[in-house]
């Protein structure tokens, strides 16, 4: 299996655009959680979905940002508008039964935006 | 909400020497689970603990739940270069409670 994958790897943007992070996890998993890393917060939770339903958004940061699961097999995070603030890494991880057992990350997007 | 707290934030150690991070919780736990970082990658998942005072042992590294199941540590033994990188612990309280991440233990290796 190639394990989570994430796309794109690098983004820059300018504040005001849509950007869109995208997710495949592992094929068989239920769970897919959304990560955002910074220096300051560390790993936060951003919104988990256990069979394409979300469970758990209340570490989405404000309206502007938004997450979808039409399947199992694809997730995106949208943030529109973007601002300076949301720069940060974001991570998409995958389990194969909730929360309570082993997550896999994918590689991880790196945003700026500027 | 559910809080996890780390220390310390960062640990220099001279190579061989021993290694300890701590992880506390402002409730009480279902389970708890380390991951790695190495630098510029993603966290990788290193192993669970979900039994009070709970004792498993990778090799060179230990790792202990409480017996409150409000804290965990993992211990490295005789550090080496290639244990360089972040350790995190994530707690969920149970039910449909996500992982909380804690900040992470940045593990810097002097040769």
């Amino acid at each position: 299996d190639a394990g989570v994958i994430q796309s794109p790897r690098h983004e820059v943007t300018e504040m005001g655009q849509e950007v869109t992070l995208r997710c495949k996890p592992i094929s068989g998993h239920n769970s897919l959680f959304w990560y955002r890393q910074t220096m300051m917060r560390g790993l936060e939770l951003l919104i988990y979905f256990n069979n394409n339903v979300p469970i758990d958004d209340s570490g989405m940061p404000e309206d502007r940002f938004s997450a979808k699961m039409p399947n199992a097999s694809f997730s995106t995070l949208k943030i529109q508008p973007s601002e300076p603030r949301d720069s940060a890494v974001y991570f998409c991880a995958s389990t194969a039964g909730g929360p309570r057992t082993e997550a896999f990350f994918g590689q991880g997007t790196r945003l700026t935006v500027v | 909400g559910q809080q996890v707290m780390q220390i310390p934030q960062y640990q220099h150690v001279q190579e061989g020497e021993d290694f300890t991070t701590y992880c506390n919780s402002s409730t009480t736990l279902s389970n708890i689970q380390w991951y790695k970082q190495r630098p510029g990658g993603h966290p990788v998942f290193l192993i669970q603990l979900v039994k009070s005072g709970e004792v498993k042992k990778q090799k060179r590294l230990t790792f202990q739940f409480g017996e409150a199941k409000k804290n965990s540590s993992l211990h490295i033994t005789a550090t080496q270069t290639t244990d360089v990188g972040t350790y995190f612990c994530a707690g969920s309280g149970g039910g449909a409670d996500g992982l909380t991440f804690g900040k992470g233990t940045h593990l810097i290796i002097q040769p």
